[in-house]
């Protein structure tokens, strides 16, 4: 692939629920992936940086996984709240495309 | 430590005109980054500076330039704007690349008229 795609594009879960969603990326050439945690008004936060094939992160409820070989990465959060509600953009970074972003997952946590 | 920031935060110009963006890295950062966000395209890479000196660039004509100052601030200018210009325009910072942990400004949103 050349773009990089995200799916689901929105998605509405209710509070307390785990969601997961995908980043496809071009896997040649392959240097990093990073999520963003984009909320309205403001700017978007980095989340994680990934560059080795079978990177896991971490940061409090919100993990990542990596495949470089294929090309996807996986956004979990678990016990969705409603302050999780955003937009989750990833970015690949590569030495053929450049960095491209993703259109994004725009996540609503209902209370 | 300050964050990324941007000048103008808002703009409005006519068509044809040419408009000059501002941005200020955290402070120890080298490496900045500009990207427009337009609804339709999202998110969309424009040019890396470091040193001074451009490193990489995205898909844009030329009449998006930028220029990186000996502090590591950077200006971008869009000359001869056209309608479709009208976006969000963000900088990021980095400290050395743009691989790394990127802190994103406010934007600037400009408007064509």
């Amino acid at each position: 692939i050349l773009n990089v795609e995200q799916s689901p594009q929105s998605l509405h879960v209710q509070e307390g629920d785990s969601t997961n969603f995908t980043c496809s990326f071009p896997s040649s050439n392959f240097y990093a992936l990073h999520w963003y945690r984009w909320e309205t008004a403001k700017s978007p936060e980095a989340l994680f940086v990934m560059t080795l094939n079978g990177d896991e992160k971490k940061k409090g409820r919100i993990s990542a996984t990596l495949n470089t070989k294929e090309g996807y990465s996986y956004l979990y959060i678990k016990g969705s709240q409603p302050e999780d509600s955003a937009t989750y953009l990833c970015a690949s970074f590569s030495g053929t495309y450049k960095y491209i972003f993703g259109t994004g997952t725009r996540l609503k946590v209902l209370a | 430590k300050a964050g990324v920031t941007q000048t103008p935060r808002y703009l409005i110009k006519t068509r044809g005109q040419q408009v000059t963006l501002s941005c200020s890295p955290i402070s120890g950062h080298r490496s900045v980054s500009w990207y427009q966000q337009t609804p339709g395209q999202g998110l969309q890479f424009l040019f890396e500076y470091f040193s001074e000196t451009q490193r990489n660039k995205g898909n844009f004509p030329g009449r998006f330039s930028g220029r990186q100052f000996s502090n590591s601030r950077s200006e971008m200018n869009v000359s001869t704007l056209e309608l479709g210009d009208s976006a969000l325009y963000l900088c990021a910072s980095s400290l050395q690349t743009s691989q790394e942990t990127q802190y994103f400004g406010p934007g600037t949103r400009l408007l064509v008229l």
